[in-house]
């Protein structure tokens, strides 16, 4: 049973188009996260979700847009892709917000050509 | 806004040796401060939560600690092990600010 599942794991596509990751949690956890890493491995928050609202908005162009149709699951669209969008995202949720350990996806890598 | 260090950057050490990987933070209002594991290619393996107001939590050959006037935290890992290598993490929240890294091989 895989507790954070992202789905795709891989994604290649040409800049300009639309594409969307999405993620789901089977844990009953109540806050939803999306982080980009970088080639140097740095990984940075770019949105939370808590029970479907948003409360975590860094600063991301507005090309990315999360959508939480419920409280298991956190989808990132990206619209007109970019090569600087490639990196690797992942979805993470823990329960009750800060204070509580977070559970990891195993990453979408996206590749923009 | 939170900045979160770690060091070394890389670690390379012979099987069998204990070691300390250092985490350091800027602002101590943090809820809890977690450390993970991150194999190649693959997510992130949560390996330590650590209240913040605790001082310390260990599982098996793992020991991490927390100091959080200081702005520290420390994983100790007895006894290496060749599988224990992989890059190790910290966060700390609020909004789990992510440090930078630590790349471990431990050589057999």
């Amino acid at each position: 049973d895989t507790a954070v599942s992202q789905t795709p794991k891989y994604l290649v596509t040409q800049m300009g188009n639309d594409k969307s990751i999405k993620c789901e949690q089977n844990l009953g956890h109540d806050t939803m996260y999306w982080y980009k890493q970088d080639s140097k491995k740095f990984l940075k928050i770019m949105f939370s979700y808590n029970n479907k609202e948003l409360i975590i908005n860094e600063t991301v162009p507005n090309r990315f847009s999360p959508k939480s149709p419920d409280k298991a699951h956190l989808n990132l669209h990206i619209n007109s892709l970019e090569l600087g969008d490639s990196a690797v995202y992942f979805c993470a949720s823990n329960k009750g917000g800060a204070g509580t350990e977070a559970f990891f996806g195993q990453g979408t890598r996206l590749t923009v050509v | 806004k939170q900045e979160v260090t770690q060091i070394p950057a890389a670690l390379s050490v012979p099987e069998g040796e204990n070691l300390v990987l250092n985490c350091s933070f800027t602002d101590s209002a943090i809820y809890n401060l977690q450390w993970f594991r991150q194999d190649p290619g693959k997510g992130l393996t949560s390996l330590l939560l650590i209240q913040s107001s605790q001082r310390e939590q260990t599982s098996g050959r793992l020991n991490a600690s927390l100091d959080k006037s200081s702005g520290r935290s420390t994983l100790y890992i007895a006894a290496s092990q060749p599988g224990d290598s992989a890059t190790y993490l910290c966060a700390v929240t609020n909004q789990f600010y992510f440090g930078t890294g630590t790349s471990l091989t431990v050589i057999p």
